[in-house]
């Protein structure tokens, strides 16, 4: 298995809403990323988990609530959004702590997220 | 710190004509360099990488060549498909589970 999947493909949602996104893979990499990506930009490092511990936290606003429960699964919990975090929410995932590896990150297609 | 500096787009070609898309990195050390992209409506895919200084990476007619001299990883095809229109982004990273740093990503276009 080479994929990093993600559910749901698109979501809606109000801004007094609570929903999760997920994300998943089966390749045995032990770090796994949240990106966020606006349109016709680079995507944006959001969280870092390594090992299931959060490394990085990009300064994101506590809105957004991360979850690493094992090492094949990331979880993105979404409370009180604001229409500007409408975007594409990307999960990926790679081996940790390997200079020059050759494999870099696997990402998933993306969550297409609107906030009304 | 770390950045990568590709071509501004967009960039519009026809079918079967040479593709190059430029792009330029600033950083310390020996990083991994990659092409990914984007077509539209979907996420990143790796289109190929090189590790070293002089590596060569190609995939799909793609190719680029890692230049530490220059500190550039040009993207060229010698005949671009209708099917190659996407948005393409060089990136690079030090050491696994840490930041990938993207360029702006460049839209290319190929018309019929």
């Amino acid at each position: 298995d080479t994929e990093v999947t993600q559910t749901p493909k698109h979501l809606v949602m109000g801004m007094t809403n609570k929903k999760s996104l997920k994300c998943e893979q089966h390749m045995g990499h032990r770090a796994m990323y949240w990106y966020k990506q606006k349109a016709k930009k680079p995507p944006e490092l959001m969280f870092v988990y390594s090992y299931e511990k959060l490394s990085i936290n990009e300064s994101v606003p506590s809105r957004f609530s991360p979850e690493c429960p094992n090492s094949s699964l990331l979880n993105l919990h979404l409370h009180a959004l604001q229409p500007e975090d409408s975007a594409l929410y990307l999960c990926a995932s790679s081996q940790v702590g390997l200079k020059r590896d050759g494999g870099g990150y696997t990402f998933g297609s993306g969550t297409r997220l609107t906030v009304v | 710190g770390d950045s990568v500096t590709q071509m501004e787009g967009p960039v519009t070609l026809s079918e079967e004509a040479f593709l190059t898309i430029n792009c330029t990195y600033t950083a310390t050390g020996y990083p991994s360099l990659f092409w990914y992209v984007q077509y539209p409506g979907e996420g990143l895919q790796l289109l190929l990488k090189a590790t070293k200084a002089d590596d060569k990476g190609s995939n799909k007619g793609f190719e680029a060549t890692y230049r530490k001299e220059t500190t550039s990883f040009h993207l060229e095809k010698g005949s671009v498909q209708v099917s190659d229109s996407a948005v393409y982004f060089c990136a690079l990273i030090k050491t696994s589970g840490s930041r990938l740093t993207f360029g702006e990503g460049t839209q290319l276009t190929v018309n019929p």
